[in-house]
């Protein structure tokens, strides 16, 4: 039971564009939401997080909105740049300070120059 | 720099044998966790551990162990009973309490794969 789902499995955009990347969750419980940014090889970093009090954050290039009667979160990159180019990935958990979470498969966004 | 250092980076192994996987931080986080990436999957917890000589399984512990003897260090040993063991693992850490909210960090990972 995939309780954390990102369903495009990769997304590519124009450089200076926007990039958007869905997340879907099934759990009610999840308070707090998470985007993680991975390389090849690399552990993933986070990059930005919001709980459920909110319905936005922003920080930088980075907003993230989350929709809770539609279990919906989204991560925006405006304007996207060809670093941004990496796998990203939507987790959730119960409460926040816990390592725990249930992380989505990933998205892998490509940048184009 | 403080960081969680995973060793070793690449390891191959072959079928019945039980291997460790090393992971060190000096964040002086007290929490410690174990994570396997498969393709086209997100990470999955195997095992965690919140304080000294403590730990929980995850959602997939078996065919895995670890150990928390001390802070700073938790290895986690893939043994010959894990059907599958080729994959990314990756150790990660947060600190317990304080104000405000703590996110998991994470070192570069393990890759594991079984010949």
């Amino acid at each position: 039971d995939q309780q954390v789902k990102q369903n495009s499995p990769s997304l590519s955009v124009q450089e200076g564009r926007i990039s958007i990347l869905n997340c879907d969750y099934t759990n009610s419980m999840f308070d707090y939401f998470l985007w993680y940014k991975k390389y090849p090889a690399e552990g993933p970093t986070f990059l930005i997080s919001i709980s459920s009090i909110k319905d936005k954050n922003e920080d930088g290039r980075f907003t993230v909105f989350l929709n809770k009667s539609a279990k919906h979160l989204s991560l925006h990159i405006v304007p996207s740049q060809p670093g941004d180019s990496a796998v990203y990935f939507c987790a959730a958990s119960v409460g926040s300070n816990t390592g725990k979470l249930i992380f989505g498969q990933g998205t892998t966004l490509q940048v184009k120059p | 720099d403080g960081g969680i250092t995973q060793s070793p980076k690449y390891l191959f192994r072959k079928e019945g044998q039980n291997v460790t996987l090393s992971c060190e931080q000096n964040l002086n986080h007290d929490a410690m966790y174990w994570y396997r990436q498969d393709p086209g999957q997100g990470l999955r917890l195997i095992y965690y551990s919140q304080i000294v000589n403590d730990f929980q399984k995850g959602d997939i512990a078996e065919g895995y162990s670890v150990s928390r003897e001390k802070k700073e260090s938790f290895p986690l040993t893939v043994t010959s009973a894990q059907k599958n063991p080729t994959a990314f693992y990756l150790c990660a850490s947060i600190p317990r309490g304080g104000s405000g909210a703590n996110v998991l960090t994470f070192g570069a990972g393990s890759r594991l794969t079984v010949l």
